[in-house]
């Protein structure tokens, strides 16, 4: 069975400070991994993924994120932190059965001034 | 230019009205998606179509019923609405049948059933 684990319900950073929102993941075969932002009462935003190639991934925003298929983690980064960062954070994981995403169950980010 | 829109934003309504959310996308992807968001942010897939062809249905009550009269749109219908059914109901799309899809979400529609 696939599905995401994002372990910490919420992250608090200082701004200008690194960040890392943690995911895990569990599926079948090769796994496709995707992070999205949703920011309030909007929709998500992609932004990177990792499909196969390099672990490191960079997206949009600044983000990037490291695949490491022995922790079957694939956690996101920032290197330094931005109050309009703050918002809801989701790991997904593409299932074996292409079109169906697991989506962890989100990460509050609190960037503070 | 909106990628995916969904129309109502907001919908209120009382308990055991019909109601329809309505979803297009100007992407000419092939795939369309709803998902359910409840009060905890948690997201989950409720159907997925490709060309009009309906690939996935969860374990939805059949008062849930999507419909497709092209691939660019998708539209839910919910009969009989409970307290239950209040949530964020987001549709999304992508462009292929394919594991790298990346999906595109709609902004989004808040049920409120009283």
């Amino acid at each position: 069975a696939q599905s995401v684990a994002q372990p910490e319900d919420q992250v608090n950073v200082a701004e200008g400070n690194p960040l890392t929102v943690k995911c895990t993941y569990s599926v079948s075969g090769n796994p496709y991994l995707f992070w999205y932002v949703q920011y309030p009462n909007r929709g998500l935003q992609f932004l990177l993924k990792y499909i196969t190639g390099d672990n490191l991934v960079k997206g949009s925003y600044g983000f990037e994120a490291e695949f490491n298929k022995s922790q079957t983690s694939f956690h996101l980064k920032k290197p330094s932190a931005l109050v309009s960062d703050s918002a809801l954070y989701f790991c997904a994981v593409r299932s074996y059965n292409y079109n169906k995403f697991y989506f962890g169950s989100g990460t509050k980010l609190n960037v503070k001034p | 230019d909106t990628a995916v829109s969904q129309t109502p934003k907001y919908l209120v309504t009382q308990m055991g009205n019909d109601k329809s959310i309505k979803c297009e996308q100007n992407l000419g992807h092939d795939t369309m998606y709803w998902y359910k968001q409840d009060s905890k942010k948690f997201l989950k897939i409720m159907f997925s179509y490709n060309n009009k062809e309906l690939i996935i249905n969860e374990t939805v009550p059949n008062r849930f019923s999507p419909k497709s009269p092209d691939k660019a749109h998708l539209n839910l219908h919910i009969n009989s609405l409970e307290l239950g059914d209040s949530a964020v109901y987001f549709c999304a799309s992508s462009q292929e049948r394919g594991h790298t899809d990346t999906q595109y979400f709609g902004p989004g529609t808040r049920l409120t059933v009283l």
